[in-house]
């Protein structure tokens, strides 16, 4: 069964600091990843999508690395912002099947 | 651009109470998922559709039931609502599940509090 894990569950930084969240997974054998971002009381907005063929994806500040071999995905975001504050969300789309299996979440505050 | 809509927003039931979670998209997607939230736990798929008149089991899909008439609407049913059944529940729609560039894209919520 494919566990997914984001790990520190909150996490603070003064603002244009770098962002580096962290998510694992259990199973290589993933379709893609994506990136979401929820702000309190919404939905979740996609960010970035990773397919299993690629290593990172980039848009704007925002850069996804994917290490399939290792179970691994990072989200950099380059010189963070309050904007930023909120909850991202990693979630893995597995080979078999159209479930995408999402990580508990780590919620950023960037501090003014 | 309304994308995917819930109603309602918030709803507080008692124990035992039934009711529908409507959630429409007009973006002529196939396929349409109902997950929850809870704290910490991130979201877990509740049914899901592949199209209209199909349904399916998901993770967690006991205690609720479901149904896809149309192609743009998905509801959500609880029979027999219990104080587990507490929690935000969000509905998404995608394309084909099966291509690798699938995005999913998700309602605003709905607030559920079964007293």
């Amino acid at each position: 069964k494919q566990e997914v894990t984001q790990i520190p569950a909150a996490l603070s930084v003064p603002e244009g600091e770098n962002l580096v969240l962290n998510c694992s997974f259990t199973d290589s054998a993933i379709y893609n990843l994506q990136w979401f971002r929820q702000d309190p009381g919404k939905g979740l907005t996609s960010l970035l999508l990773i397919q299993s063929s690629q290593r990172e994806q980039t848009s704007g500040r925002l850069n996804a690395s994917l290490d399939k071999s290792s179970g691994r995905s990072t989200l950099y975001i380059a010189a963070s912002q309050p904007g930023d504050s909120a909850t991202y969300l990693c979630a893995v789309k597995i080979t078999a099947g159209n479930k995408l299996t999402f990580g508990g979440g780590t919620r950023v505050l960037v501090k003014p | 651009n309304a994308g995917v809509t819930q109603t309602p927003k918030f709803r507080v039931l008692k124990t035992g109470q039934s009711m529908t979670l409507l959630c429409a998209q007009d973006m002529n997607h196939e396929y349409m998922y109902w997950y929850r939230q809870d704290p910490g736990m991130g979201l877990r798929l509740i049914h899901y559709s592949v199209g209209e008149g199909t349904t399916a089991k998901g993770e967690v899909p006991d205690g609720y039931n479901v149904s896809r008439l149309k192609k743009q609407n998905f509801l959500l049913g609880l029979e027999s609502a219990a104080p587990s059944q507490t929690s935000v529940y969000f509905c998404a729609s995608s394309y084909s599940g099966s291509s690798a560039k699938n995005i999913q894209y998700f309602g605003a919520g709905t607030r559920l509090s079964v007293l």
